[in-house]
């Protein structure tokens, strides 16, 4: 089967630094993506890895290791606009069949 | 204006009522998509369509069908509501010639009484 596993839900504090990781089991890879929802609004966009290694995006950096199947989500000088729902989904495909799966997501509050 | 929009945002129906949810894109993207969202449950694909005359069934299409009108427009129905598709209701959009990562809709909250 195809699965994806990320933390249920996480803590952390205004200004600091949180990982949220994702590791992934797929009968293929053609990319991940990181995608942030605030409750009971739309998933936006953050990230896309396909190779090995950091994506820097202002405070927002992801990492690749598809050897391991793993990704983090790293989120730098947190504030509590950041309190949301981080989804972590696969493409298992290349070609036409390019179906995202999803992780069910990691409920991070960030408190003062 | 946004890119994808939905109408309509909120609806409340009965059981067995046919409906119909909308989406309309102005990103120029061919790739459509419809999930639905429940508590706990994650995102789940109903349909998909990679062109106008390209439809496919996701995960959970029971009960469900769709119509690609244009490039720009995909429309969800609900043949005959039943209460447990009470759920937010997402359309989603991407580009195969970009990163196809995907651009979503505000989304329609449906509840079937």
């Amino acid at each position: 089967g195809q699965n994806i596993d990320q933390p249920t839900e996480m803590t952390a504090t205004e200004g600091a630094i949180v990982q949220i990781n994702c590791t992934y089991q797929t009968s293929g890879f053609n990319g991940l993506f990181w995608y942030q929802q605030h409750a009971g609004e739309a998933p936006t966009f953050l990230s896309y890895n396909v190779l090995d290694g950091l994506e820097e995006k202002g405070r927002f950096s992801s990492f690749l290791s598809r050897s391991k199947g793993y990704s983090y989500l790293l989120l730098k000088e947190l504030q509590m606009k950041d309190s949301a729902s981080y989804l972590c989904a696969v493409h298992p495909n290349a070609g036409n069949n390019r179906k995202l799966i999803w992780g069910l997501g990691t409920s991070l509050a960030v408190n003062p | 204006d946004a890119d994808v929009t939905q109408t309509p945002r909120n609806r409340i129906t009965k059981t067995g009522k046919r409906i119909m949810l909308e989406c309309s894109q102005t990103k120029g993207h061919d790739r459509m998509y419809w999930y639905r969202q429940d508590p706990g449950l994650g995102l789940q694909l109903i349909y998909y369509s990679f062109d106008v005359k390209d439809i496919n069934k996701g995960e959970i299409s029971d009960g469900y069908s769709v119509s690609r009108q244009a490039q720009a427009k995909f429309s969800l129905s609900l043949e005959s509501a039943i209460p447990n598709q009470t759920a937010l209701y997402f359309c989603a959009t991407s580009d195969s010639t970009g990163g196809d990562e995907q651009y979503f809709g505000p989304g329609t909250r449906l509840t079937v009484t």
